[in-house]
């Protein structure tokens, strides 16, 4: 079966223009998770959303930062006027159910690099 | 203090033998989970674990929830587990995020 997939797999941007990176979790996972890794950095969560709840956002590190799900399935990242800061990997996960209770699946991610 | 620690931070093996990582952490949770990720950057889900022990494989993971510790094992290990560990930890308290530990590399020389 189809895994969780990623759009773009790579996005080269100039500082202050708008990205949005595409997140396709897998078919019946309810809960989403958005991370980004930068470079030498560890992972860090970023957004969750679990079914029709509101979303986690506590992650987020700005409010450049959104995201959206819609009809509980795709999800869009968005970053408004990026900053070279702005540049690493965004990954994103689905899982059955929360994240105490089920493994989550990673996408391939998606590498941002802000010049 | 970070809430959740890895040990060692970099490891190198021969072939055949077997690997312990250590992940300790100071805060609860409801699962701690043990992820891979290779050069190329792909994360595989290993263990999610709450309790006891779980084993797939070559790959075994204990946790200790009074000692707040988590150790992953790789018996018979292969250069083709080369990759980087990383333990995260599981909120008990509704906030699903999870908090990563800063993972351990490891390299298995044939």
């Amino acid at each position: 079966g189809a895994g969780v997939s990623q759009s773009p797999s790579n996005k080269v941007t100039e500082k202050g223009k708008d990205v949005e990176l595409r997140c396709d979790p897998i078919s019946g996972h309810t809960a989403l998770y958005w991370y980004r890794q930068s470079l030498g950095q560890g992972l860090e969560f970023l957004i969750y959303f679990q079914g029709n709840s509101a979303p986690d956002k506590s992650g987020l590190p700005s409010d450049r930062f959104s995201a959206e799900r819609t009809g509980g399935s795709v999800s869009t990242l968005t970053i408004q006027r990026t900053q070279q800061e702005d540049s690493a990997v965004y990954l994103c996960a689905s899982s059955f159910d929360r994240a105490g209770k089920y493994e989550q699946y990673f996408g391939p991610g998606t590498r941002l690099t802000v010049t | 203090k970070n809430e959740v620690e890895q040990s060692p931070q970099n490891l190198t093996a021969q072939e055949g033998e077997f690997i312990t990582i250590n992940c300790s952490y100071s805060v609860g949770i409801s699962a701690l989970h043990w992820l891979q990720q290779h050069p190329g950057g792909g994360i595989v889900s290993l263990f999610m674990l709450s309790s006891g022990k779980k084993k797939h494989g070559r790959l075994i993971a204990t946790i200790n929830i009074q000692e707040k510790h988590s150790s992953l094992h790789i018996t018979a290990s292969h250069p083709r587990d080369s990759a980087v560990y990383i333990c995260a930890l599981a909120s008990p308290f509704g906030n699903e995020k999870l908090t990563f530990g800063t993972g351990t590399r490891l390299t298995i020389i044939p």
